[in-house]
C-alpha cells in the first residue's frame, strides 16, 4: 500500500499570502496519478489537480500543482477567504488507494 | 447536471447490516467505476470500495474485506454497498464518487451518515 504523508498538519496564513503543501509517498506514484482535493466542513471534497498538475474543472488559476514520483506539492498562490479548508492529496494509480491524512488551512 | 444522491444511512447495532444507495444522474453511469469512500467523525478520507464500469471487477479495503459487498444496476443507474458485520469503527459518512484506480474522482455525492452503536 502507498502511504501519503501530508505537510505541515495545520498551516496558517493570512488572505493574499501564497500557501504551499506538500505530499510524499512511500513508493512512486505510477504515472503522476495523484490528485488534490479541499474539503469545507459539512460538505464533501471537491477535485482540484489531477495528474499532479491538471486543474479540474472550473478550478482558479490561482490553485497549481506540481511534481512527480513520490513528492508532490500544491500550491495557492493568492489565499481567499474561501480557500480556508482542509486538503487532502490522493494517489489513484495503485490499488488500494489511498489518501493523505490532511493539511488544515487556517486563517492567521 | 450531474448529482450522486446517498441514501439508506442511520443508527445500526454492532453485528448488524446495512444497505447503502446512490442514485446518479446527468452523466452516462454504465461508463464510468464508481466508489464509496468514508470518513469517520473529525477524521480523513478512506476509500472503502471500488467496482468497474461493467461491475465485472470489484476491489475493497482490508478494513472492510468480507463484510462489505459493493455492486451496480446500470439500468438504474444506481451503485449499492452492503455492510453487514458492522462494527463500531465503520461509523462515518460515506460518500459515493465516480472513479476508481487510474480514473478521477471527479463526482461525489453529500454523503450518508452510518452510525453503529448500542
Amino acid at each position: 500500500e502507498i502511504v501519503l504523508t501530508q505537510s505541515p498538519g495545520t498551516l496558517s496564513l493570512s488572505p493574499g499570502e501564497r500557501g504551499t503543501l506538500s505530499c510524499r509517498a512511500s513508493q512512486s506514484v505510477d504515472s503522476s496519478y495523484l490528485a488534490w482535493f479541499q474539503q469545507k466542513p459539512g460538505q464533501a471534497p471537491r477535485l482540484l489537480i489531477y495528474g499532479a498538475s491538471t486543474r479540474a474543472t472550473g478550478i482558479p488559476d490561482r490553485f497549481s500543482g506540481s511534481g512527480s514520483e513520490t513528492d508532490f506539492t500544491l500550491t495557492i498562490s493568492r489565499l481567499e477567504p474561501e480557500d480556508f479548508a482542509v486538503y487532502y492529496c490522493q494517489q489513484y494509480g495503485t490499488s488500494p488507494i489511498t489518501f493523505g491524512q490532511g493539511t488544515r488551512l487556517e486563517i492567521k | 447536471e450531474v448529482q450522486l444522491v446517498e441514501s439508506g444511512g442511520g443508527l445500526v447495532q454492532p453485528g448488524g447490516s446495512l444497505r447503502l444507495s446512490c442514485a446518479a444522474s446527468g452523466f452516462t453511469f454504465s461508463g464510468y467505476k464508481m466508489s464509496w469512500v468514508r470518513q469517520a467523525p473529525g477524521k480523513g478520507l478512506e476509500r472503502v470500495a471500488t467496482i468497474t464500469d461493467t461491475g465485472g471487477a470489484t476491489s475493497y479495503a482490508d478494513s472492510v474485506k468480507g463484510r462489505f459487498t459493493i455492486s451496480r444496476d446500470n439500468s438504474k443507474n444506481t451503485l449499492y454497498l452492503q455492510m453487514n458485520s458492522l462494527r463500531a469503527e465503520d461509523t462515518a459518512v460515506y460518500y459515493c464518487a465516480s472513479g476508481g484506480t487510474a480514473v478521477i474522482f471527479d463526482y461525489w455525492g453529500q454523503g450518508t451518515l452510518v452510525t453503529v452503536s448500542p
